[in-house]
Parts: C-alpha cells; sequence; structure tokens
C-alpha cells in the first residue's frame, strides 16, 4: 500500500519559516494536499493540487511537489499556525494521509 | 455556508453496529461526492469511504471494506455510514468531509464537520 512520510514534528521561531516534507514514491506525479489541524478540532485544507490555497488561507502559506517530494512551506509563522499538518494523496483508489506533523511554535 | 454535522456515535460493544448520519447544508448535496475520515485517539488521519455525487460509485479502506456501507439520501441531504462487526480498533472520532466537485478520485477534501466519536469497547 502507498505511504507518506512525515517528520514527526517541526520547531520554528515566530516569524521564521517552517518547511514541512511529505514523502512517497513518486509523489511529484500525484496532487499534494495539506490539512491544519490544531486540538479538539476538525481539519483544515490549507494547500490543494500542490501549490493552490483555497480562499481565506493566509498567503503565508505555499505548497510545492517535485520527485518524492510535497513540502509545505510557512512564512513568517506565527503563534496560531502551531498545530499538527496532514499531506494526503489519491493512489490506486484509495486515498492516503500522511503520518502528520506537530508544528511548535517557540 | 457549508456545513456538516455528524450524528450517530456513542459506545457500542465488539461485534455489534452503528450507524453514522452526517447532514449537509449550504451546498448543493447531490453535486458532490462525501467521504468519510477517521481518526483515532492520539492518532493521525485515516481515510475510511467515498460515494460519487449520485451514489454510484463506492470505494473503501481495507481496514473496513465488508464491513461498514457509506449511503447518501439526497432528498434529506443525508450521508450515512453504516458499520457492522466493529471492532475495538475502529475507535475513533469519525468525520465527514466533502469533496470539491463531481470527480471523487485523485482529489481532496474541502470542507469537514465536527465529528461523532465511536468507542467499541465491552
Amino acid at each position: 500500500s502507498y505511504e507518506l512520510t512525515q517528520p514527526p514534528s517541526v520547531s520554528v521561531s515566530p516569524g521564521q519559516t517552517a518547511s514541512i516534507t511529505c514523502s512517497g514514491d513518486r509523489l511529484g506525479n500525484k496532487y499534494a494536499s495539506w490539512y491544519q489541524q490544531k486540538p479538539g478540532q476538525a481539519p483544515v485544507l490549507v494547500i490543494y493540487q500542490d501549490t493552490k490555497r483555497p480562499s481565506g488561507i493566509p498567503e503565508r502559506f505555499s505548497g510545492s511537489n517535485s520527485g518524492n517530494t510535497a513540502t509545505l512551506t510557512i512564512s513568517g509563522t506565527q503563534a496560531m499556525d502551531e498545530a499538527d499538518y496532514y499531506c494526503q494523496a489519491w493512489d490506486s483508489g484509495t486515498y492516503v494521509f500522511g503520518t502528520g506533523t506537530k508544528v511548535t511554535v517557540l | 455556508q457549508v456545513q456538516l454535522v455528524e450524528s450517530g456515535g456513542g459506545v457500542v460493544q465488539p461485534g455489534r453496529s452503528l450507524r453514522l448520519s452526517c447532514a449537509a447544508s449550504g451546498f448543493t448535496f447531490s453535486s458532490y461526492g462525501m467521504h468519510w475520515v477517521r481518526q483515532a485517539p492520539g492518532k493521525g488521519l485515516e481515510w475510511v469511504a467515498l460515494i460519487s455525487y449520485d451514489g454510484s460509485n463506492k470505494y473503501y479502506a481495507d481496514s473496513v471494506k465488508g464491513r461498514f456501507t457509506i449511503s447518501r439520501d439526497t432528498s434529506k441531504n443525508t450521508l450515512f455510514l453504516q458499520m457492522n462487526s466493529l471492532r475495538p480498533e475502529d475507535t475513533a472520532v469519525y468525520y465527514c468531509a466533502k469533496a470539491p466537485g463531481i470527480a471523487v478520485t485523485d482529489s481532496y477534501f474541502d470542507y469537514w464537520g465536527q465529528g461523532t466519536l465511536v468507542t467499541v469497547s465491552s
């Protein structure tokens, strides 16, 4: 079965850039999406189709996808961005989520 | 605005059944694919099932295939998940989520409900 691997945790200082990677076999040939989930809340879509932002998502969130790795970048990270982040892709009739990354804003 | 409200969760014994519902509003329900996604306590997200906009196509995760059935009632703008032969490992918060369009493959989830907790325990 297809797997998407993320680092368990990423730490970032306020105002700095956080990069979260998502690795999967030939992931660059698929669309990657990203979700933000704060404690006790439902996930929220922050990036879809590799690079697109839904309305209402701040411009500091951006995405890329090439080769075996998709990346979510948070520029000028704010305290409110502290959350779990999950990547997601579709493979062979199945939706797959990444293992998740906890972003801590120190 | 899009609203998805799940209900039907609770505590159930292993081997028993439970049916979850998701009431949809704020969009034309009959024009969009719908999903169920679950999250075990303290764990990550796991996709469970999807149904096409017209109910003609359904897909399931291997972990629930043959035990769970996804369906929809367009007249009531409601999505369902019938869960049979429940196991302790099915314990999770179950979210319904909306697809962005008619296509249900190679897509994503643009809106999520708040979830309903299912606990399978004797």
